[in-house]
């Protein structure tokens, strides 16, 4: 079992849908990002939260970490949000290590 | 501020053959990191520089894989040999501390034939 779970692997959504990714885990952790991965490679870092909800424009990330569990909103999603969404851990070590969930890849058709 | 420069972009080997990447983290960041992605799937971690010192390489197939980060800036990640499983991305990282957001460069994506 993976110390980092996403869902779902995949979505697709029509351009001002609702759009909720979910992440799970199983160590323990002094923060979580949301990070986004468009093709190309390269990576932004979204959110950095370790305890109830951050906003930025239309994202809003969430995170219980009694459930060790948290999600990313997207509100009136559009085609450029098109991307793979990354859930991140950084762990309770010496060093914060950093573990990845496999990423989200979603899909918004105008 | 000028973001975390990899180099190459791009490169196509033939298995068995050497391949060196390049990374020039974000000026003053203590922390950097080489990554592993394989297609549809999470970074993983390789390695991880705390200045010039290792503190987690436990991923790292250390028969094949070696990376250093000398004066505690650039850093170097060698294969050698090349497999065809190590067809992926590498990305380099680097933070101001551990504790601290990551900064990811635009990565090399490697392709063994």
């Amino acid at each position: 079992k993976n110390e980092v779970e996403q869902s779902p692997q995949n979505l697709t959504a029509q351009e001002g849908e609702f759009i909720t990714i979910n992440c799970s885990y199983s160590v323990g952790i002094s923060a979580l990002h949301w990070l986004q991965q468009h093709p190309g490679g390269g990576i932004v870092s979204l959110f950095m939260l370790s305890s109830g909800k951050k906003k930025h424009g239309r994202l809003i990330a969430t995170i219980n970490i009694q459930e060790k569990h948290s999600s990313l909103h997207i509100t009136a999603s559009h085609p450029r949000d098109s991307a793979v969404y990354i859930c991140a851990v950084r762990c309770r070590t010496s060093y914060d290590k950093v573990i990845f969930g496999p990423g989200t890849s979603l899909s918004v058709i105008p | 501020e000028a973001g975390v420069a990899q180099s190459p972009r791009y490169k196509i080997i033939e298995k068995r053959q050497s391949v060196a990447f390049w990374c020039n983290p974000i000026s003053g960041h203590a922390t950097l990191y080489w990554y592993q992605q394989i297609l549809g799937q999470g970074p993983k971690l390789l390695i991880q520089f705390q200045n010039n010192g290792v503190v987690d390489d436990s991923q790292l197939p250390k028969d094949r894989f070696s990376a250093e980060r000398l004066k505690g800036v650039d850093s170097t990640l060698k294969i050698q040999p090349a497999k065809l499983e190590d067809s992926a991305v590498y990305l380099c990282a680097s933070s101001l501390a551990g504790a601290q957001p990551q900064h990811f460069g635009d990565g090399t994506r490697l392709s063994i034939l």
